[in-house]
Formats: C-alpha cells, sequence, structure tokens
C-alpha cells in the first residue's frame, strides 16, 4: 500500500481557498487517491476520489498531476465550519484495509 | 438516516470487564471494516469482513479482541479484560462491491477504560 505524507497541520482564513497537497511517491497503477474530512468525535467522511487530471464536486476539486506522485485537494471559499482534519489515502483494486495516516488539521479562522 | 449506525456511542468500563459494540452497515453494502482512533491520530484498521467472512485482520487486534459477522448484516466487536490502553473511539464503516471501495463511515463508539 502506498504511504502519503501529508502537512500536519495549515491555518487559512474565512472566504479563502485552501489547498492541501499530500505527496504518494510510490502509487501504483491501480492506485485511486481518496480524501476524507473528519470532525471532532465523528466518523470520517468521504470528500473525493480520483485517479488523474482533476474531479470536481459540489464539495472540493482533486487535483493530480500526470506523474500522479502527489495530489492537491481544494476546498473553495472556506468557513469556520470547515475546520477539521483531512486525510489522504491511496489505494486500489483488491485492497481490502483502507490506511489512513495522520491527516492534516485545518484549522480556520475569522 | 440509512447511513452507518453503532451502539452504544459511549461507553464507559471498569478495567477487566468485557465490552461489546454493534455496527449496522449501509443496508446492502456486502463490506464491514472496524478501525481504532485515538486522540490525535488516524483510524487504524483493525479487521475487515466481505458478507459474513472475515478477511483481514490487524495486528493490533490481539487475542482479546473478536469481531463477528454471523449473517452478512449488522457486526460486533467484542474486548474481553479491557485494559486501559483500549480506552479510544472504535468505528464501523461499510462499503459496496465497487471496484475501488469507498466506506461510509458510522459516528463510532467512544470506550473509557477506568
Amino acid at each position: 500500500l502506498a504511504k502519503t505524507t501529508q502537512p500536519i497541520s495549515m491555518d487559512s482564513y474565512e472566504g479563502q481557498e485552501v489547498n492541501i497537497t499530500c505527496s504518494h511517491n510510490n502509487i501504483a497503477t491501480n492506485d485511486y487517491i481518496t480524501w476524507y474530512q473528519q470532525f471532532p468525535s465523528q466518523g470520517p467522511r468521504f470528500i473525493i476520489q480520483g485517479y488523474k487530471t482533476k474531479v470536481t464536486n459540489e464539495v472540493a476539486s482533486l487535483f493530480i498531476p500526470a506523474d500522479r506522485k502527489s495530489s492537491t485537494l481544494s476546498l473553495p471559499r472556506v468557513s469556520l465550519s470547515d475546520t477539521a482534519v483531512y486525510y489522504c489515502l491511496v489505494g486500489g483494486v483488491g485492497d481490502d484495509k483502507i490506511i489512513f495516516g495522520k491527516g492534516t488539521r485545518l484549522h480556520i479562522l475569522p | 438516516d440509512t447511513g452507518v449506525s453503532q451502539d452504544p456511542r459511549h461507553k464507559i468500563t471498569k478495567r477487566g470487564q468485557n465490552v461489546t459494540f454493534r455496527c449496522d452497515p449501509i443496508s446492502e453494502h456486502n463490506r464491514l471494516y472496524w478501525y481504532r482512533q485515538t486522540l490525535g491520530q488516524g483510524p487504524e484498521f483493525l479487521t475487515y469482513f466481505q458478507n459474513e467472512a472475515q478477511l483481514e485482520k490487524s495486528r493490533l487486534l490481539s487475542d482479546r479482541f473478536s469481531a463477528e459477522r454471523p449473517k452478512g448484516s449488522f457486526s460486533t466487536l467484542e474486548i474481553q479484560r479491557t485494559e486501559q490502553g483500549d480506552s479510544a473511539m472504535y468505528l464501523c464503516a461499510s462499503s459496496s462491491g465497487e471496484t475501488i471501495p469507498i466506506p461510509h463511515f458510522g459516528p463510532g463508539t467512544r470506550l473509557t477504560v477506568l
């Protein structure tokens, strides 16, 4: 399973765009990249998943360069309620266990 | 609400007691996962079921831990002879049989061992 590296924490301000980058240098050909969000005392919540280039949904965008050795989660116009821990995961077909790292603690300031 | 549910949400017990947690996955999800999470850490994988078969167990799952999913629907996680180090949030997740599974997590059961 590919290991991921993320910043431990980030601060930003309301209304800003936040980009969280994740490194996964040994990603395998059939691996996908998945991001989760977790609020205190709650289970993680799926945000977005992608394989290459760009994926966008109503919550976020995911940018994946051609070499796929990193990915960037982009949160547009964040609010205080986006303060949470964000996890980047890498896994593919046949992976039975989804492995979480320590995540990035995002703190949104007013 | 048709999401993953867990019961109880909180459990306080004394060291040495046995505890059992229940997880009800999203209907028709054939994959079920258990994780443990301590403060400041990401969720740690414990075990995984596909239908009623337990296919993967982490080395974190000592002999005091046992999980079952007898009919391929709900699952239970039992901890025998609890220790203070077992205090954590126990998370359950389920996913369907899609090629790249996307586990959907429940709210968790917070265990405190005194």
